[in-house]
């Protein structure tokens, strides 16, 4: 069973940028899709954008565009987010989550997101 | 982007009741929804998925219903560990938006 392990928590500056990983361990990130989902202390989900390693495709919600940045490592079965110009409203839980099947082209594959990360807070404070 | 609007956003249960949890789209969205469970401090947990596919693992309590713009999630009998929140997600079209949640409480 592959697991999703997320890099621990940080605390950024305002301005700054923060750069969440996540490795499947023993597995592969390449033939799924790995999304990015945040959630702000005591509010609901927030989907930030996804990649299709295996196409090299990457979708991101268009709050964040400029601002995110999503790839993946086949060598290191890890996926990264980059998100830059942090503010204090970016402080939340970061989730890396896979979607149930592989090998998804595009969008109407996607199903749900059965495999995730334990999360990673990401606090922005001066 | 298309908004899901779960209703009601928190309701108090009993062990044993049944409890159903709808999830409205603004436009339609074929069968192209999942439904989540979420227990503070943990991940979300993938219950149900193209509207009404249990996924492997989870108890046949639930059971989920749908398509175009209104969905249910229903729990049969509920359980002490069900006891969390639930969402909704879409995946019609990017960009990918969850419902605001439905806490289900001890009544």
């Amino acid at each position: 069973q592959v697991q999703l392990v997320q890099s621990g928590a940080e605390v950024k500056e305002p301005g700054s940028s923060v750069k969440v990983s996540c490795k499947a361990s023993g597995g592969t990130v390449i033939t799924y899709t790995i999304n990015w989902v945040r959630q702000a202390p005591g509010q609901g989900l927030e989907w930030m954008g996804g990649i299709i390693p295996i196409f090299g495709t990457v979708n991101v919600a268009q709050k964040f565009q400029g601002r995110i940045t999503i790839s993946a490592d086949e060598s290191t079965s890890t996926a990264h987010m980059e998100l830059s110009s942090l503010r204090s409203d970016d402080t939340a839980v970061y989730y890396c989550a896979r979607d149930l099947r592989r090998y998804c082209s595009s969008i109407t594959c996607y199903a749900g997101f059965d495999n995730w990360g334990q999360g990673a807070l990401v606090t922005v404070s001066s | 982007a298309i908004q899901l609007t779960q209703s009601p956003s928190s309701l108090s249960a009993s062990v044993g009741d049944r409890v159903t949890i709808t999830c409205r789209a603004s436009q339609g969205i074929s069968s192209a929804l999942a439904w989540y469970q979420q227990k503070p401090g943990k991940a979300p947990k993938l219950l149900i998925y193209d509207a009404s596919t249990l996924q492997s693992g989870v108890p046949s309590s639930f059971s989920g219903s749908g398509s175009g713009t209104e969905f249910t999630l229903t729990i049969s009998s509920l359980q002490p560990e069900d006891f969390a929140t639930y969402y909704c997600q879409q995946f019609d079209s990017y960009p990918l938006t969850f419902g605001g949640g439905t806490r289900v409480e001890i009544q």
